[in-house]
């Protein structure tokens, strides 16, 4: 089945910490995409990469760092330096960049104590 | 002014209900246009394209307006089911630009 998985569904990790989130798809996509989304609020674009080997900040980069080696990963690291990484973190990829409707991955529920 | 707008609602309606949901958008270039549906601490999952024309997915009837920038979801005879959010997610104008609404909450009762 082609698909996105993120893994884990679940994390928990103490404050000062980084944590690396996977994101993988079969859909043979060029775009990728991680969001970031709190209780009650829409979603958020922390990166995104249209290519691989290339990857731009979105509107809430601050603390986040991604790699893009492989069309088909697009992990996000969530590094000591987020303030608040506590949230629900969504991968989607999308066929191409431009006008193309994105798919979702299943998320990764983090929280950081 | 918010890029994308939609009501939060929440919308209670009882089953066999019809509800209809708008959202705007500000940037008159933007280029194609989605509703997503997405379940309570789920990610969320394309529902439909939103064409000039107008299109129908069984119950649900999308429609754009492109001169008075807004897009709409008409949902007939609701069910249990439909109980969800809604988002409204419009994508284009000038470069990559993808942009969710933040979504209204329907709640459908017996």
């Amino acid at each position: 089945d082609g698909g996105i998985t993120q893994s884990p569904k679940y994390l928990f990790r103490k404050e000062g910490q980084n944590v690396t989130l996977s994101c993988e798809q079969n859909l043979n996509h060029d775009a990728m995409y991680w969001y970031r989304q709190d209780p009650g609020q829409g979603l958020r674009l922390i990166y995104y990469s249209q290519i691989v080997n290339d990857f731009q900040k979105g509107d809430i980069a601050e603390g986040y760092s991604v790699s893009r080696e492989k069309k088909e990963s697009f992990p996000l690291t969530v590094t000591s330096a987020q303030k608040n990484p506590t949230a629900f973190y969504l991968c989607a990829s999308a066929r191409t960049s431009r006008q193309d409707e994105q798919y979702f991955g299943p998320g990764t529920r983090l929280t950081v104590t | 002014r918010k890029e994308v707008e939609q009501d939060p609602g929440p919308f209670n309606v009882p089953e066999g209900a019809t509800v209809a949901f708008n959202c705007t958008y500000s940037n008159s270039a933007s280029q194609s246009f989605f509703w997503y549906r997405q379940d309570c601490r789920k990610e969320p999952k394309l529902l439909m394209s939103v064409y000039s024309s107008g299109n129908e997915d069984g119950r649900f009837t999308a429609q754009l307006n492109r001169a008075s920038q807004y897009i709409s979801l008409l949902i007939r005879d609701s069910k249990l089911s439909d109980s969800a959010t809604y988002l409204c997610v419009v994508n284009g104008g000038g470069g990559f630009k993808t942009i969710f609404g933040a979504g209204t909450r329907l709640f459908v009762k017996a």
